[in-house]
């Protein structure tokens, strides 16, 4: 089993630029979520999904659309880049009870 | 809104010493709270968790302990190793729900 899987590993964009952050698992959880983690800081939570269909805001999901047409994939679109938005983002994914499974960060700067 | 927070951001321990990681936590609907261990530029790995009907909760090297009453949780890591240099972060989980909210994070140094 790969876990969690996410590309681009690494992503610069210049301001007002759109992307979409992919993330995939293979391991049937039905919750999956995004955080994005400023240096020296901890985990913030943007957008989770319970189900395919299914998503909802967490802390943060101001900048960024979500959705999940599947229960494997679950991609982070950033409209329009702002340099806020520069950060590691993470993805994880679990069952419905249990511990977070995470991938290996995509790290976005933002011109 | 409600928060998981910790006591010290940084950890500096002697290889071979125990380590202690304190984490306040204010979300009194909490049951679920977990740790993770994240290693320079990895994503977040899991070390143990404990479920709010349990005080104490071991596993290789590692206990948790859980106080409702002042709502508290600690990690605490025997034999500390240079393997274990890391930032800690505790999470917290509320009672049917799906998100998880993580803590600001302690980052532990083991000197050799």
């Amino acid at each position: 089993n790969a876990g969690v899987t996410q590309t681009p590993k690494f992503q610069v964009l210049k301001t007002g630029q759109s992307m979409t952050l992919q993330c995939a698992q293979d391991m049937n959880h039905e919750y999956m979520s995004w955080y994005r983690q400023d240096p020296g800081m901890g985990l913030r939570l943007i957008h989770y999904s319970v189900g395919a269909g299914i998503t909802d805001q967490g802390e943060v999901p101001n900048g960024y659309n979500v959705s999940r047409s599947t229960t494997e994939d679950f991609p982070l679109r950033l409209l329009s880049a702002a340099p806020s938005q520069t950060s590691v983002y993470f993805c994880a994914s679990s069952r419905e009870t249990g511990e977070l499974f995470f991938g290996e960060g995509s790290r976005l700067t933002v011109l | 809104g409600e928060s998981v927070g910790l006591h010290l951001p940084t950890l500096s321990v002697q290889e071979g010493d125990n380590s202690i990681i304190n984490c306040a936590y204010s979300n009194s609907a909490s049951d679920y709270f977990i740790w993770y261990k994240q290693e320079s530029g990895k994503g977040p790995q899991f070390i143990i968790d404990i479920r709010s009907n349990m005080d104490k909760r071991q596993g290789q090297r590692v206990t948790v302990l859980l106080n409702k009453t002042v709502k508290h949780l600690s990690l605490q890591i025997a034999a500390t190793q240079p393997g274990d240099s890391a930032v800690y972060f505790c999470a917290e989980r509320e009672t049917g729900g799906f998100k998880t909210i993580f803590g600001a994070g302690t980052r532990l140094f083991v000197k050799a």
